[in-house]
């Protein structure tokens, strides 16, 4: 078992430029998480998907897109990269979210630097 | 105010030692309760879940939960180097879709 799996581990952007942060579990959860990490500000939910099908916007989602492939996958795209969006991305998933114990497992994270 | 509020430390104590962590939530009616682990350029690991007032034990660690003052806290017994981390408490209102987490303690031990 992998857990939950990101690539790419580090990038580097240019302001203005695309990408896709890409997020994948093998824990067959329900739920999935694109979180961001930034220095003093703690771990704030972007986006999530309570299931296959369908996401919803978390605390700070100006500035992405998210894609629910399937069951196992869940991208994060950054259309225009911005310096604000330097930080560290973390993709998390659990196995229903509507379920009050509920634990998220979290992958590596992604470090990305917006020049 | 915040969801979520922790002491950023950092929290040093000897090798040995009881590492006492505390987290404050805002919302009276929070349902679930999370410690995570972080190590330095790495992703949280999740140490230990509470629901229920009262104490909660597994091997070293111990989550005490006080619904009435709003109040988590993380005991480490017999502190290790490797227990240096950031701490992460995590807080979960009914009906929620999302975790709320505070910014973190930072704990050194010190050999």
């Amino acid at each position: 078992n992998a857990g939950v799996t990101q690539t790419p581990k580090f990038q580097v952007l240019k302001t203005g430029q695309s990408m896709t942060l890409q997020c994948a579990q093998d824990m067959n959860h329900n739920s999935m998480y694109w979180y961001r990490q930034d220095p003093g500000m703690g771990l704030r939910l972007i986006y999530y998907s309570a299931s296959e099908g369908t996401t919803d916007k978390g605390e700070v989602p100006n500035g992405y897109n998210v894609s629910r492939l399937n069951k196992r996958e869940f991208s994060l795209r950054l259309e225009s990269a911005a310096p604000s969006q330097t930080s560290v991305y973390f993709c998390a998933s659990s196995s229903s979210l509507h379920t009050p114990g509920d634990t998220q497992y979290f992958g590596p994270g992604t470090r990305l630097t917006v020049l | 105010q915040k969801e979520v509020e922790q002491n950023s430390g950092p929290l040093s104590v000897p090798e040995g030692a009881i590492a006492s962590l505390n987290c404050t939530y805002s919302d009276r009616v929070s349902q679930s309760f999370f410690w995570y682990r972080q190590y330095s350029g790495k992703s949280p690991e999740l140490i230990m879940s509470i629901y229920s007032n009262g104490d909660k034990e597994d091997g070293r660690f111990t989550a005490q939960l006080n619904k009435a003052s709003q109040y988590v806290s993380l005991l480490i017994r017999d502190s290790q180097p490797s227990d240096s981390a950031t701490y992460l408490c995590a807080v979960k209102l009914p009906g929620a879709n999302n975790l709320f987490f505070g910014t973190g303690t930072r704990l050194t031990v010190i050999p």
